[in-house]
């Protein structure tokens, strides 16, 4: 299984600043999946990230709000922009196990409250 | 459009009891299906997982699940409850023909009183 590293871990963050978090992967991937999950809620998909091209956004997801980077395919960073209360989330790094199909592994998370 | 669902938002039983969890989907395609657990402050764990061949898989911590597709449903079931399998269990549906994410179900606590 992959091991996924994901920082921050948590934050405390003021409305209206933005937050990068990074995604670092053990190995090689093609495609890294952004995750939301509000609290007491389940997961929702944000945006797929491949390398070397644009991420896929999810309905109800916007780059101007949540840009994304892949620079290489080790590594991905989520931007949640201009933040308010309700972007209060874990936001999940998740990758496909080495056959790049089935199953996602996940990281810990990065826990954000928005104040 | 793709969906899972879980019914039960909570789930108590007794440690040393039979737990079942329900999950049913709806997806235009072969489904592949999995549960995850989540224990507070942690990530998500895989449970087991189930692609194609025996309908009746096994996991990881004792639990089982068993696919019916008649029934479009994929429960999770364990025979005896231990106290540390207190967390959040979350159904989660992926195809190929999706491009392999997955759509999670809203998840199940569950409770242990001993």
């Amino acid at each position: 299984s992959a091991v996924i590293s994901q920082k921050p871990s948590r934050d405390i963050c003021q409305r209206g600043t933005s937050l990068t978090i990074q995604c670092q992967v053990d190995s090689q991937v093609t495609m890294m999946f952004w995750y939301r999950q509000q609290p007491g809620q389940s997961l929702t998909l944000i945006a797929t990230a491949n390398q070397g091209s644009e991420a896929t956004y999810e309905s109800g997801f916007v780059i101007d709000k949540f840009p994304i980077s892949r620079p290489n395919l080790t590594f991905s960073t989520l931007t949640v922009s201009n933040m308010s209360p309700e972007d209060s989330s874990i936001y999940l790094c998740s990758v496909h196990n080495r056959t790049g199909a089935g199953e996602l592994f996940f990281g810990e998370g990065s826990r954000l409250t928005v104040l | 459009a793709q969906s899972v669902t879980q019914p039960d938002i909570h789930i108590t039983v007794s440690e040393g009891a039979s737990l079942e969890l329900r999950c049913n989907y709806s997806y235009g395609a072969t489904p592949y299906l999995f549960w995850y657990v989540q224990s507070p402050g942690q990530g998500l764990q895989l449970l087991l997982k189930y692609f194609s061949g025996d309908t009746l898989v096994q996991g990881i911590k004792g639990f089982e699940a068993e696919f019916k597709r008649s029934q479009s449903s994929f429960n999770l079931r364990k025979p005896s409850v231990h106290w540390s399998d207190a967390a959040e269990y979350f159904c989660a549906v992926g195809a190929r023909e999706y491009g392999n994410k997955l759509v999670f179900g809203a998840g199940t606590i569950l409770r242990v009183k001993s």
